[in-house]
């Protein structure tokens, strides 16, 4: 276990759901993501907290809306998502959100498939 | 952008052989890191070695780096079952955005 647990682990959804993924770390850091990852691609990342704060919106359709009520806790609410959307959603934290010497440790991931 | 390029993109070994792979970057670092990531499950950290570091090891595991050839290297010894899983390598960009390679899947046969 890294100390990030991320629900649901698997999610089916229609064009026209809307959906929450939610993560949870327990190490105390202070910067949270949220990455793509989609078969034969890199990691893409999405969004960076840091502080709760949004320091970074990786040009990502309005379609996926994050919150990060808490420095422990970050969402990702879905809404009419496309079928070339469904992927691995990983969720990761790490000490410092400007540091360039963190290690992220990342939870076990959401299997998403929109249908 | 995708700053480290693994290679070979896969890799199948017996066990107990060793595995290596190949990781190259394009703008100066402070440090490299390795991941490891199961079939279908989260990343999990594995090494870092930084810039004037030339060489790290952690248990099985041996890490190289070249900054003069942007380039670094995974070497897994005695491999077993339990090591079949795709390998990142992954660096901070100056914006302090970490960035992976597409990983080299690495199989491991009984």
């Amino acid at each position: 276990e890294t100390g990030v647990t991320q629900t649901p682990r698997h999610l089916v959804m229609g064009m026209t759901n809307k959906k929450s993924l939610k993560c949870e770390q327990h190490l105390g850091h202070n910067a949270m993501y949220w990455y793509k990852q989609s078969a034969k691609k890199p990691l893409e990342l999405m969004f960076v907290y840091n502080f709760k704060e949004q320091t970074e919106n990786n040009s990502v359709p309005s379609r996926f809306s994050p919150e990060c009520p808490n420095s422990s806790h970050l969402f990702l609410h879905l809404h009419t998502l496309q079928p070339e959307d469904s992927a691995l959603y990983l969720c990761a934290s790490s000490q410092d959100g400007t540091s360039r010497t963190d290690t992220q440790y990342f939870g076990p991931g959401t299997r998403l498939t929109v249908l | 952008s995708q700053q480290g390029e693994e290679d070979p993109q896969a890799l199948s070994i017996q066990e107990g052989e060793n595995a290596t792979m190949n990781c190259s970057y394009k703008t100066s670092i402070n440090n490299l890191q390795w991941y490891r990531q199961n079939s279908g499950r989260g990343l999990v950290h594995l090494i870092l070695i930084r810039s004037n570091e030339r060489e790290k090891h952690s248990g099985r595991l041996r890490v190289t780096l070249d900054t003069s050839k942007k380039s670094s290297s995974l070497l897994i010894t005695a491999s077993r079952a339990a090591d079949t899983a795709s390998y990142f390598c992954a660096t901070y960009s100056n914006d302090y955005k970490l960035s992976f390679g597409a990983g080299t899947t690495v199989t491991v046969r009984a």
